[in-house]
């Protein structure tokens, strides 16, 4: 199963340019984590929020979340080209046992 | 530390094989492990999840009799796809849960993935 959409599903801009991807889901949640995916690679986890923070940052990294919309934005400031990967939200919950689940991504295209 | 390792991180099967993959946590113990399936210029998919010494629980849709797991010890989970055909083709990633007391968030470790093509 799926929590919810992200959009744009795709997105290009140049070197140096901001990119913001946003992330919807359905269910409450405890936290909420984004992801970054290299062509054919694993998961590298970028940025936790926990559903009683709005805003938290990391580096280049800016990450919102707004429980009353069930949304996140994730904001990569003066992007490189080696930012171009897909990046997925996903959520989860302090019940024992439970996964984390995705939403279906945003993939990132910087050009130099 | 919280280190997952998959093997095979990539593996070729004719048609009507079964292929088992391993999920490793390698320096905690995981009580509970979860497989995600990822087509290509997709998201992943939760399959099932595992915990040990008990049965797995499938996401709906997944047939268990294909996709066999095992969580025999506190680090090690297997899926086996058994009878694989080419819809099976996908990347398989494991994630181990390392329950870090009431008060933490779902804290998740991914493994690397693997990839099947099946011929």
């Amino acid at each position: 199963s799926q929590q919810g959409e992200e959009d744009p599903q795709a997105l290009s801009i140049q070197e140096g340019e901001n990119a913001t991807m946003n992330c919807s889901y359905k269910t409450s949640i405890n936290n909420l984590q984004w992801y970054r995916q290299n062509s054919g690679r694993g998961l590298v986890h970028l940025i936790l929020i926990r559903s009683n923070e709005r805003e938290k940052h990391s580096g280049r990294l800016r990450v919102t979340l707004d429980t009353s919309k069930k949304s996140s934005s994730l904001l990569i400031t003066a992007s490189r080209a080696a930012d171009t990967a897909s990046y997925f939200c996903a959520t989860g919950t302090n019940q024992a046992g439970t996964a984390l689940i995705f939403g279906k991504g945003t993939t990132l295209s910087v050009s130099s | 530390g919280a280190v997952v390792s998959q093997h095979p991180s990539w593996v070729i099967c004719k048609s009507g094989t079964s292929v088992k993959i391993e999920c490793r946590s390698l320096d905690f113990q995981a009580t509970t492990m979860f497989w995600y399936r990822q087509f290509p210029k997709q998201s992943l998919m939760l399959m099932a999840t595992s915990n040990e010494g008990s049965k797995a629980t499938y996401e709906q849709g997944v047939e268990k009799d294909k996709f066999l797991i095992n969580h025999a010890s506190l680090t090690l989970s297997t899926l086996t796809v058994t009878s694989a055909h080419p819809e099976d083709s996908s990347f398989y990633i494991c994630s181990a849960r390392r329950s870090a007391g009431a008060s933490s968030y779902n804290e998740q470790f991914f493994g690397p993935g693997t990839r099947l093509t099946v011929l």
